[in-house]
């Protein structure tokens, strides 16, 4: 168990539609960070939050992206207009003590 | 920039054989290393990390990296692999944002299999 879980696990949808996913920790965390997996890659950094602020994006957050962290707790990531490179595993992440991350379970998002 | 290369991708032992994954990073600042492993069907688990110290690192089942300095490595170790080990194994570099806050960058993987 690493303190966080993410929703939903599977999320299949087709190419142009809109897809948002949720990340709950389970307690209070100042940093929640956004990864992104492809197959046969390790992940990828996508964005970050401290506290309810975004302080970080990659340019792999293209602007169809947007994240939000509203009161510092969950955080959610909403994809616009799919597309089929879209398809990935999206990893939520918490930090521990000495820079390490621990990752949720993901969601894996399939565009058809 | 920072950067990550693992340079086995696919990697086959037999139960009890030892087991060296590289891992070679880039990175110019303060230096933590990890290595993550994610057994089939679940999520990314932390296996160890380096924050100082003691270049020799050992985490969870029988594991262990060397911090390499002068050789820019954090190569991972186990003496005698069980099937149980089979899984893909991701090496990481912390690097710190300009304005503050932190990311991982992962190498690619290594997907290793320890067969009976």
């Amino acid at each position: 168990d690493t303190g966080v879980s993410q929703d939903p696990r599977h999320k299949i949808t087709k190419r142009g539609q809109n897809v948002t996913f949720r990340c709950d920790p389970i307690s209070e965390h100042n940093r929640l960070y956004w990864y992104r997996q492809t197959l046969g890659q390790g992940p990828e950094f996508l964005t970050y939050f401290q506290n309810e602020a975004q302080l970080e994006k990659s340019r792999l957050l293209s602007d169809r992206f947007s994240a939000e962290r509203p009161k510092g707790s969950f955080s959610t990531l909403e994809i616009q207009r799919t597309e089929q490179g879209d398809s990935a595993m999206y990893l939520c992440a918490l930090p521990g003590g000495y820079n390490e991350q621990f990752f949720g379970p993901g969601t894996r998002l399939t565009v058809l | 920039a920072q950067s990550v290369s693992q340079h086995n991708h696919h990697v086959i032992l037999s139960e009890a054989a030892s087991l060296e994954l590289g891992c070679n990073y880039s990175y110019g600042g303060t230096v933590n290393l990890f290595w993550y492993v994610q057994y089939p069907g679940q999520h990314l688990q932390l296996l160890l990390k380096y924050f100082s110290g003691d270049p020799l690192v050992k985490g969870i089942k029988g594991f262990e990296a060397e911090f390499i300095k002068s050789k820019f490595s954090f190569n991972l170790r186990k003496p005698s692999v069980q099937w149980s080990d089979t899984a893909e194994y991701f090496c990481a570099v912390n690097a710190y944002f300009t304005g503050g806050g932190n990311k991982l960058t992962f190498g690619t993987g290594t997907q290793l299999k320890v067969e009976l």
